[in-house]
This record gives C-alpha cells, sequence and structure tokens, in this order.
C-alpha cells in the first residue's frame, strides 16, 4: 500500500499569506493520480486538484498542484478567510487508493 | 444540479447489519464508477469499496473485505453499501463519490461527494 505522508500536520496563518502544503508518497505515484480535497467542519470533502496540477470546476486559481514521483505540493497563493480548512492528498494509481492524514490550515 | 445523497446510517450492535445507499441525480449515472468512503470520528478519510460504472467490477479494501460489499442499480441511479458483522471500527461517516472520468477506470479523482451518513457500532 502506498502511505502519503502530509506536512505539516497544522499550519498556522494569516490572511492574505502564501500557504504551501506537502504530500509526500512511500513509493513513486503517476502524476495522472494524485488530487487535493479542502475539508471543512461538517461537511464533506471538495475536490481542488486532480492529476496533480488540474484544477477542478469552479476553484479559484488561488490553488495551484506540482510535483512528481513522490513529492506533491498544494499551494494557496493568499490565503483568504475561507481558505482555513483541512487538506488532503490522495492517490489512486495503486489499488488500495490511500489518502494522507490531512494538513490543517488554521488562523 | 449534480447531486449524491446518502441515508441509512444509525446506530447498530457490534455484528449487526446496516445497508446504506446512495441516490444520485444531474448527471448519467450509468457513464461513472462509484465509491464509498469513510470517515472515523476526528479522523482522516479512509477509501472503502469502488464499482464500476456497469457494476461488474468491484473492489474493497482489506479492511472491510468479506464484511462490506458494494453494488449500484442503475436503472434506479442508485449505488449501496451492504455492511453485515459490523465492528466497532466501522464507526465512521460514510460518504458516497463519484469518480471524475467516463469510462471504465476505478482509479481517479473523486469530484462530487454526498455529504455523508453516519453509522455508530456500539452495544
Amino acid at each position: 500500500e502506498i502511505v502519503l505522508t502530509q506536512s505539516p500536520g497544522t499550519l498556522s496563518l494569516s490572511p492574505g499569506e502564501r500557504a504551501t502544503l506537502s504530500c509526500r508518497a512511500s513509493q513513486n505515484v503517476g502524476s495522472n493520480y494524485l488530487a487535493w480535497y479542502q475539508q471543512k467542519p461538517g461537511q464533506a470533502p471538495r475536490l481542488l486538484i486532480y492529476k496533480t496540477s488540474n484544477r477542478a470546476t469552479g476553484i479559484s486559481d488561488r490553488f495551484s498542484g506540482s510535483g512528481s514521483g513522490t513529492d506533491f505540493t498544494l499551494t494557496i497563493s493568499r490565503l483568504e478567510a475561507e481558505d482555513f480548512a483541512v487538506y488532503y492528498c490522495q492517490q489512486s494509481d495503486k489499488s488500495p487508493q490511500t489518502f494522507g492524514q490531512g494538513t490543517k490550515v488554521e488562523i | 444540479e449534480v447531486q449524491l445523497l446518502e441515508s441509512g446510517g444509525g446506530l447498530v450492535q457490534p455484528g449487526g447489519s446496516l445497508r446504506l445507499s446512495c441516490a444520485a441525480s444531474g448527471f448519467i449515472f450509468s457513464d461513472y464508477a462509484m465509491s464509498w468512503v469513510r470517515q472515523a470520528p476526528g479522523k482522516g478519510l479512509e477509501w472503502v469499496s469502488s464499482i464500476s460504472a456497469n457494476g461488474v467490477t468491484t473492489y474493497h479494501a482489506d479492511s472491510v473485505k468479506g464484511r462490506l460489499t458494494i453494488s449500484r442499480d442503475n436503472s434506479k441511479k442508485t449505488v449501496s453499501l451492504q455492511m453485515n458483522s459490523l465492528r466497532a471500527e466501522d464507526t465512521a461517516a460514510y460518504y458516497c463519490a463519484k469518480l471524475r472520468t467516463v469510462g471504465t477506470t476505478l482509479y481517479d479523482a473523486f469530484d462530487i461527494w454526498g455529504q455523508g451518513t453516519r453509522v455508530t457500532v456500539s452495544s
């Protein structure tokens, strides 16, 4: 099973700052199979990024994804109040598909 | 509007059974694979099961294999999760999720999620 390790566990930032979230895989993940989700308290996850760097429908261009192999990054260029949430990476390259443990972005 | 609506959650005793359902609307249901993903209280996301668009191919996480079974009815636009021999560690919110890509793949991101249904396994 591919283990995804996200860092940091918690990111404390202010509105307007840049957030950089890391997702490291225990083995290579094809770039077509890495996604990022946002989850707010009491809500279902929402797809942000698919295929490493493609924004999902309706997602602000403040969100961008990059990476390859075992190292992937989600960047939020200028944090807004609505961005404070938990973010998960997911790989669907190898069965079983797995999620990282999450990074909480807090004020 | 594309929507998934889960139902069927509740409180069940260890060893008991429950059947979750997910009703889809707003898209051509029979074109997409579907999955269940769960989240234990205060924990992260765990993929549970997936089923192909035509219902022929299924696969399940090892942690639920032989106890939880995914199925679908394309005529009714529903996907279900039959849960047997439930354990305390199955306690979670269960989300129904649609795969992003049309076709046969079972390996893709989840672009639409339901609001979740909560399952509590306790005596």
